[in-house]
């Protein structure tokens, strides 16, 4: 069974600390996403990546950046943490090229900044 | 801008009702439409799909239907169930790019015992 797995389910930080969200991938996926969701607005991309070490934005990058330095890992930080990033984050991965599959998601992790 | 719309944005409905999600797109380069499940704390998961060559695709008690001249597609649930109580998105994707499957906004839908 093929999965993407996020490192925790539920994270609780401060402001201003820098916060780590962890995904791993076990499909040989090239592409991997991280999106926030919250009430009324639907799933939001913050960023995505095409390649090790290649990142691209998405719609709502700022106060977060990512990392992708193993095909099958991608990280999400958020560089100082404010009380407006409080949500939940889900990443995603693809195959390239690949229109008929879509995206596989993890659980999510919600992320509450206090 | 939102490359597929989705309404409405929440639903409710008596077990055994026909609740219907509708979507509509402008990209006539899109050949792929999925719609994704998503139960309370779990990430969205594929649910059904169909491609633009066919009008109708069922599974189960969920149905697509697809309009590819008014570039509009729906999801009927049959007999819907208190189980089917979720938040469900559309999307639309194209073969190019990494970046190829854009969501609607969701539709939060509860089914009524």
């Amino acid at each position: 069974d093929v999965k993407v797995t996020q490192s925790s389910r539920y994270l609780v930080k401060r402001t201003g600390e820098k916060v780590f969200l962890e995904c791993v991938q076990d499909m040989d996926h090239e592409n991997m996403f991280w999106y926030r969701q919250d009430p009324g607005l639907g799933l939001r991309l913050i960023y995505f990546s095409y390649d090790v070490k290649m990142k691209e934005k998405g719609d709502i990058p700022e106060g977060y950046s990512v990392s992708r330095e193993k095909k099958e890992r991608f990280s999400l930080i958020l560089e100082s943490a404010s009380t407006n990033q409080t949500s939940m984050y889900l990443c995603a991965s693809s195959l390239t090229g690949a229109s008929g599959y879509g995206y596989t998601f993890g659980s999510g992790t919600r992320l509450t900044v206090v | 801008q939102q490359q597929v719309k989705q309404s409405p944005q929440s639903l409710i409905v008596q077990k055994g009702g026909i609740p219907i999600i509708n979507c509509a797109y402008e990209n006539t380069a899109f050949d792929y439409f999925p719609w994704y499940q998503q139960f309370p704390g779990k990430g969205p998961a594929l649910l059904i799909a169909i491609r633009p060559d066919v009008s109708e695709k069922k599974e189960g008690r969920f149905t697509i239907s697809f309009n590819k001249s008014a570039k509009q597609f729906s999801l009927h649930i049959m007999d819907s169930q208190p189980g089917d109580s979720a938040t469900y998105f559309c999307a639309a994707s194209i073969k190019t790019g990494a970046n190829n499957l854009f969501f609607g906004t969701g539709t939060r839908l509860t089914v009524i015992p």
